[in-house]
């Protein structure tokens, strides 16, 4: 079981908003940013978002990140066929002192 | 252009060891942190442990499953990390990601990942 609790599956299709949460807590979530990564089938998890709502350079304005208490979500705008991928959340745990991750969002654009 | 190349992943029998390389390039590697992450399978994502930095004294933490078995060092002279795994067993069985750690505001996150190194543990 992970920490970071996500659905396991997402989906919608072309053009329409999807949201994926990650829920944590005190510890977590609570203590710390969240980060959110894409991995595309075969591939290695390339950072999507990063302290909570930070878009590198190169990713698209259509994803956007948030964070409330406990709590993240991640938003994907104006879906895309090319967006079907597993999504991740992450964060450090203070009990843990590790790193943590949710279960992983497998996101189908149907 | 920021480059994290593993190597070293293979077969290896239930109790064996292993040791898997990082090799980093297109940034000071000396002032990253290197955290390891593994992916069984059709699996999801789990943090193995990381290294600190020389001014963070090298600082190590491991994820409870690994601690005692696994151990991550790092010569930065050869911008590489390295993770030793030890008394292997099949639940190790998983791709193996380095990642460089950057650090903004008081946050930290993995920009940069590795292609992956499969090890593979089985009799």
């Amino acid at each position: 079981q992970s920490v970071l609790t996500q659905p396991p599956s997402a989906s919608g299709t072309p053009g329409q908003r999807v949201t994926i949460s990650c829920s944590g807590s005190s510890s977590n979530i609570g203590s710390n940013a969240v980060d959110w990564y894409q991995q595309l089938p075969g591939t290695a998890p390339k950072l999507l978002i990063y302290v909570n709502n930070q878009r590198p350079s190169g990713v698209p304005d259509r994803f956007s990140g948030s964070k409330s208490g406990t709590s993240a979500s991640l938003a994907i705008s104006g879906l895309q066929s090319e967006d079907e991928a597993d999504y991740y959340c992450a964060t450090w745990d203070e009990s843990l002192n590790g790193l943590v991750f949710g279960g992983g969002t497998k996101l189908t654009v149907l | 252009e920021v480059q994290l190349v593993e190597s070293g992943g293979g077969l290896v029998q239930p109790g064996g060891s292993l040791k898997l390389s990082c090799a980093a390039s297109g940034f000071t590697f000396s002032g990253s942190a290197i955290h390891w992450v593994r992916q069984p399978s059709g699996k999801g994502l789990e943090w193995v442990g990381r290294i600190r930095t020389k001014a963070n004294t090298y600082a190590t933490e491991y994820a409870a499953s690994v601690k005692g078995r696994f151990t991550i060092s790092r010569d930065d002279s050869k911008s590489t990390a390295y993770l030793q795994m030890n008394s292997l067993k099949t639940e190790d069985t998983a791709v193996y990601y380095c990642s460089r750690r950057t650090c903004s505001g008081g946050s930290c996150f993995s920009d940069y990942w590795g292609q992956g190194a499969l090890v593979t543990v089985s009799s």
